[in-house]
């Protein structure tokens, strides 16, 4: 039982290139998150799926798609790289779209933008 | 809006005492989760412990504990007998319950360094 993996764990990109960060969880959680965590902040959600073949937009969206492949992957695209998008992104899970439903994170990707 | 204060951006404690870290909240939902996690300097969150709004009991894990003061809107994390490898960075987090649950908030962290 691995729980969230994440692939790959280090990246650096020039500006304007794109590439796909991938997330997996063996749970069979329903819900999965991407966030990213900018130096000395807390994390923010970027997007989210409540369910296999649902996604939606979170608090910083802008610059990103995601992809629900099935029920155990999510991936985060970006799409044209810009520097401010330097970061480290995580995929989390949760068994329930509840309020009161425990996420469970990767171990993260570490994202440089040159 | 919700919202979540961490006010110790770092907190010094010595090994085998008790520390608090201090958490505050702000939101209109009725129903939520507070959350806390460690980031250790390898870098993944790990969940820690977690208190649901309408529990009337302090939850516990071990050696963690939380003080909910609803009234208050706090919920402090409460680390007892703390050892070196507690030495992380600690997140306060919500979720919300009537806004569909999706959209966790998290707090600007406290790191925690035990001395030995």
């Amino acid at each position: 039982n691995a729980g969230v993996t994440q692939t790959p764990k280090f990246q650096v990109l020039k500006t304007g290139q794109s590439m796909t960060l991938q997330c997996a969880q063996d749970m069979n959680h329903n819900s999965m998150y991407w966030y990213r965590q900018d130096p000395g902040m807390g994390l923010r959600l970027i997007y989210y799926s409540a369910s296999e073949g649902t996604t939606d937009k979170g608090e910083v969206p802008n610059g990103y798609n995601v992809s629900r492949l099935n029920k155990r992957e999510f991936s985060l695209r970006l799409e044209s790289a810009a520097p401010s998008q330097t970061s480290v992104y995580f995929c989390a899970s949760s068994k329930y779209r509840g309020g009161t439903d425990t996420q469970y994170f990767g171990p993260g990707t570490r994202l440089t933008v040159l | 809006a919700q919202k979540i204060t961490q006010t110790q951006p770092g907190m010094f404690v010595q090994e085998k005492e008790a520390v608090t870290l201090d958490c505050t909240y702000d939101t209109s939902d009725q129903s939520y989760g507070l959350f806390w996690y460690k980031q250790p300097s390898s870098g993944e969150m790990i969940f820690l412990i977690y208190q649901g709004s309408y529990d009337e009991q302090n939850a516990t894990e071990g050696r963690y504990s939380l003080n909910f003061q609803k009234a208050r809107k706090s919920a402090n994390l409460v680390i007892s007998a703390s050892q070196l490898g507690d030495s992380a960075m600690y997140f306060c987090a919500m979720r919300g319950e009537d806004t569909g649950g999706f959209k966790t908030i998290f707090g600007a962290g406290t790191r925690l360094f035990v001395k030995a």
